[in-house]
């Protein structure tokens, strides 16, 4: 079974300064990856996926991540954010060609401060 | 954007009354999933579809139940409603069930 950590509940930060947003899986397969955002009263959308190839994935709104399957990790990254980056994110896992669903974490929220 | 809606939107009801939640896609999409999120939680899976007539349970599948008659439709229910169930809730699709999910814009429950 797979598993995912979002190391952090909540991150503050000013606009136009980087952002890391971590997260951490367990699995005893390949895994696929995902992070969700979710705006204030709304679904989720997809941001950026990690199926296979590049371990540098680039996503909406100026995001990216990167796969590193050594420290099984699948951190999110904006060099520079907008107070609209202003939102609820969430990671997620899924096995390799798997037949369960896709496992998410807790969430993080980042909020952008003017 | 996937076509998923989800019906109502929002919804009060009281303790012990039955409630049905509606999520209809026009994407004919194979899997659908029915989650709720509560703050401290993050999205929790109750039970997913795999199939006309294929259900299995999620992680929190207690008080719920789902049924899927047709491709488009699955329907969450819950039988006796409690206040531990309010809650939002979301419904997603997807094509294969280790790939990208879809959500709907999600049901605001309050059981009172």
């Amino acid at each position: 079974a797979q598993s995912v950590t979002q190391l952090d509940s909540q991150v503050p930060v000013f606009e136009e300064a980087p952002v890391e947003l971590r997260c951490n899986y367990s699995s005893s397969v390949s895994v696929y990856l995902f992070w969700y955002v979710q705006y204030p009263n709304q679904g989720l959308q997809l941001l950026l996926k990690y199926l296979s190839g590049s371990i540098l994935v680039k996503g909406i709104n100026g995001f990216e991540a990167e796969f590193n399957k050594s420290q099984t990790s699948f951190h999110l990254r904006k060099p520079s954010v907008h107070i609209s980056d202003t939102a609820e994110y969430f990671c997620a896992v899924s096995a390799f060609r798997g037949n369960t669903p896709l496992v998410f974490g807790k969430g993080t929220r980042l909020s952008v401060i003017a | 954007d996937a076509g998923i809606t989800q019906s109502p939107r929002h919804k009060v009801t009281e303790t012990g009354t039955p409630v049905t939640l509606r999520c209809h896609q026009t994407e004919n999409h194979r899997y659908m999933y029915w989650y709720r999120q509560d703050p401290g939680h993050g999205l929790r899976l109750i039970h997913y579809s795999y199939g006309v007539k294929d259900t299995d349970k999620g992680e929190v599948s207690d008080g719920y139940s789902v049924s899927r008659s047709k491709t488009e439709d699955f329907l969450l229910t819950l039988e006796s409603a409690t206040s531990s169930q309010t809650s939002v809730y979301f419904c997603a699709i997807s094509e294969n069930p280790s790939e990208t999910q879809y959500f709907g814009p999600g049901t605001r429950l309050l059981v009172l």
